[in-house]
């Protein structure tokens, strides 16, 4: 079975300070990994992905995130955080292509503060 | 390309009552997914169709709850004889069939059931 961790229930960061928002994940097979942001009474909308390649994944909205086999985790990252990044964040893990449904983690609220 | 079209936004419905909540999936993507969130909690997977089967529905309550994905036509989750402990936003999400490749999910804007 796979599953996915956020340790946080919520991150408080200041405008302009970087931003780091912990996933960790359990899957049987290669994970395939993303994240997703969701803001008040809406649909989740996609970040970024892991497939296989670099470590290091480029996503909207200048998020990226990082890929790390040995501790099997997946943080996202924003170098600067913005007011308008406040919202829920979620991470999900597949446990192969098309096919198989996406495991999420419960969330993480990031506020960011002026 | 429209995306994710989930229909009613908005649900509210008696105890006792049916809730049919509805999912057209972007044009083009033939798998179905839903997934249920509480509030101030994260999404839990309830069923995944493609057209006319369901592949996957591990995450559906035993009883009152089905899930269709016809030829024609779009997704449906029904809720039988609704109870409070239903309320929640149910949303879908769609996918390619893409083969081996990997592609993410485009989730629909949600359905807000109340059930009072």
């Amino acid at each position: 079975a796979q599953s996915v961790a956020q340790p946080e229930d919520q991150v408080n960061v200041a405008e302009g300070n970087p931003l780091t928002v912990k996933c960790t994940y359990s899957v049987s097979g290669n994970p395939y990994l993303f994240w997703y942001v969701q803001y008040p009474n809406r649909g989740l909308q996609f970040l970024l992905k892991y497939i296989t390649g670099d470590n290091l994944v480029k996503g909207s909205y200048g998020f990226e995130a990082e890929f790390n086999k040995s501790q099997t985790s997946f943080h996202l990252k924003k170098p600067s955080a913005l007011v308008s990044d406040s919202a829920l964040y979620f991470c999900a893990v597949r446990d192969g292509p098309a096919g198989n449904k996406l495991t999420f983690g419960g969330g993480t609220r990031v506020l960011v503060k002026p | 390309n429209a995306g994710v079209m989930q229909n009613p936004r908005h649900l509210v419905r008696r105890r006792g009552q049916e809730a049919r909540l509805r999912c057209s999936p972007m044009k083009g993507h033939s798998h179905v997914y839903w997934y249920r969130q509480l509030p101030e909690e994260g999404l839990k997977f309830m069923v995944y169709l493609q057209k006319e089967n369901i592949i996957d529905e591990s995450g559906m309550p035993k009883e009152r709850f089905s899930a269709e994905f016809p030829k024609e036509g779009p997704s449906i989750l029904r809720i039988q004889q609704v109870v409070r402990g239903d309320s929640a936003a149910y949303f879908c999400a769609s996918s390619p069939a893409t083969g081996r490749f990997v592609t993410e999910a485009f989730f629909g804007q949600g359905t807000r059931l109340t059930v009072v």
